[in-house]
């Protein structure tokens, strides 16, 4: 166990809804990372919160949205969903933001888009 | 910005023989390096990481990868391999300056036989 938590386990929607899944650090921790991993694209760096402010973007829709809330945890807003958005999304998590510091991992988010 | 080549998709072996799993990397600048183990259903976890010094990083459950910055590679080996190290791995690349970006390959599926 991580420490890192992420709800809901899974999650299955249809084509153009919106849903917001939702990430708590482990205690401690500044950083908020989000990962999407899918079958055609593989890992992905989404965006990076330390302490409520954004600090990285990867490759991140327009569609896709996050924050990070004062008691640290975050959450990620993906809106008008496609069947390709379907994928599983990991949080990550790390006491600063820094290169050299360790990302601790949630068990993810299970995303079906149908 | 950088890039990680994992060179084979899926290597099987047979329990108690050594395994090597190969990544090759790509930067302008310099980089700090992980390998990550993804256990069915899980998140990731960090084995080891590459941050300076000695070329030769020892990581959890006996691994070790070496840093070779001439031929751009990190490969991670293990003597002796057991049923339990069943798993996908990932090797992944953050530029040493800046925000920690991972940048993941596209994972190697270790299968171990009896």
């Amino acid at each position: 166990d991580s420490g890192v938590t992420q709800t809901p386990k899974h999650l299955i929607t249809a084509t153009g809804q919106r849903v917001t899944l939702r990430c708590s650090p482990r205690s401690g921790d500044l950083s908020v990372y989000w990962y999407q991993q899918s079958l055609d694209q593989g890992l992905q760096f989404l965006i990076q919160y330390y302490n409520g402010e954004e600090r990285a973007k990867g490759n991140i829709l327009e569609r896709f949205s996050a924050q990070q809330f004062p008691d640290l945890h975050s959450e990620l807003n993906l809106s008008s969903l496609e069947l390709g958005d379907s994928a599983l999304y990991f949080c990550a998590s790390s006491v600063e933001g820094t290169p050299w510091k360790t990302q601790y991992f949630g068990p993810g988010t299970r995303l079906l888009v149908l | 910005a950088q890039s990680v080549t994992q060179l084979d998709s899926q290597v099987p072996v047979f329990e108690e023989a050594p395994v090597e799993l190969r990544c090759n990397y790509s930067s302008s600048v310099s980089v700090y390096l992980f390998w990550y183990v993804q256990y069915p259903n899980q998140g990731l976890q960090l084995l080891l990481k590459y941050l300076s010094g000695s070329t030769l990083v020892k990581g959890i459950n006996g691994f070790e990868a070496e840093f070779n910055k001439s031929q751009t590679s990190f490969h991670l080996r293990k003597p002796s391999v057991h049923i339990s190290d069943t798993a996908e791995y990932f090797c992944a690349v953050s530029g040493a300056q800046g925000a920690q970006k991972l940048v993941f390959g596209q994972g190697t599926r270790l299968t171990i036989n009896p």
